[in-house]
């Protein structure tokens, strides 16, 4: 049974850094099968993909748009986890931030999600 | 970015009767290649993470009871419960994974009526 353990501050200074892992159980984050995905969550935006990471021979990332400049995606492979930092936020990064899997052996959708972690942006 | 858009917003419905929801995507999800629509459904109840329903727009996730049914190609899709069960009141979400940026659609309510 896979599972996805999220684990990081609920409280971050504006203009600081939103820094996340996601811990993995019963995968590899280097399995060349899946894609591991952030997602947040609030009242304003509704569910807003971020981004994610993937192994194909090699690591490839892929992020949205609107926070492109301002976010990295790692592996942590000695870990089996990986992490989401977003950079210079603002009060709009406030939400509930999950991680997921995308896409296992042919079934493509998110079919594991972290526990959610609610991450608010105030000084 | 493909805009996805959900409708109706909200939805009341007895217990043992049929939903249906219904989403739309700005442009088709349809890869031509392999004929799979990258469009999938999700639930969602409060205080948890969203749950795979759905995937490829008809494939049923491993243990989504029968009831729940997914059809559609191209930009149309719809969700159909057949028959509400009361541990159904959720919100339920399309989501596309076509092109980057994925996106979701704005979530539609379901309610007992």
């Amino acid at each position: 049974q896979v599972q996805l353990q999220q684990s990081g501050p609920g409280l971050v200074k504006p203009s600081q850094t939103l820094s996340l892992t996601c811990a993995i159980s019963g995968d590899s984050v280097s399995s060349d099968n899946a894609a591991w995905n952030w997602i947040r969550q609030s009242p304003s935006r509704g569910l807003e993909w971020l981004g994610r990471t993937y192994y194909r021979s090699k690591w490839g990332n892929d992020y949205a748009p609107s926070v492109k400049s301002r976010i990295t995606i790692k592996p942590d492979t000695s870990k089996n986890q990986f992490s989401l930092q977003l950079n210079s936020v603002t009060p709009e990064d406030t939400a509930v931030y999950y991680c997921a899997r995308y896409c296992s052996g042919g079934r493509c959708g998110m079919d594991v999600w972290g526990q959610g972690i609610t991450v608010t942006v105030s000084s | 970015d493909i805009v996805m858009t959900q409708s109706p917003d909200s939805l009341a419905v007895s217990l043992g009767e049929r939903a249906t929801v219904n989403c739309k995507s700005s442009q088709s999800v349809l890869n031509n290649s392999n004929n799979k629509n990258y469009l999938a459904w999700y639930q969602q109840k409060p205080g948890q993470p969203p749950k795979l329903l759905v995937y490829w727009a008809s494939t049923r996730e491993s243990g989504v009871p029968d009831r729940f049914s997914g059809s559609g190609s191209g930009t149309d899709f719809i969700l159909t419960i057949s028959s509400l069960q009361a541990e159904d009141v959720a919100v339920y979400y399309c989501q596309q994974h076509y092109d980057i940026p994925y996106t979701f659609g704005q979530g539609t309510k379901l309610e007992i009526k």
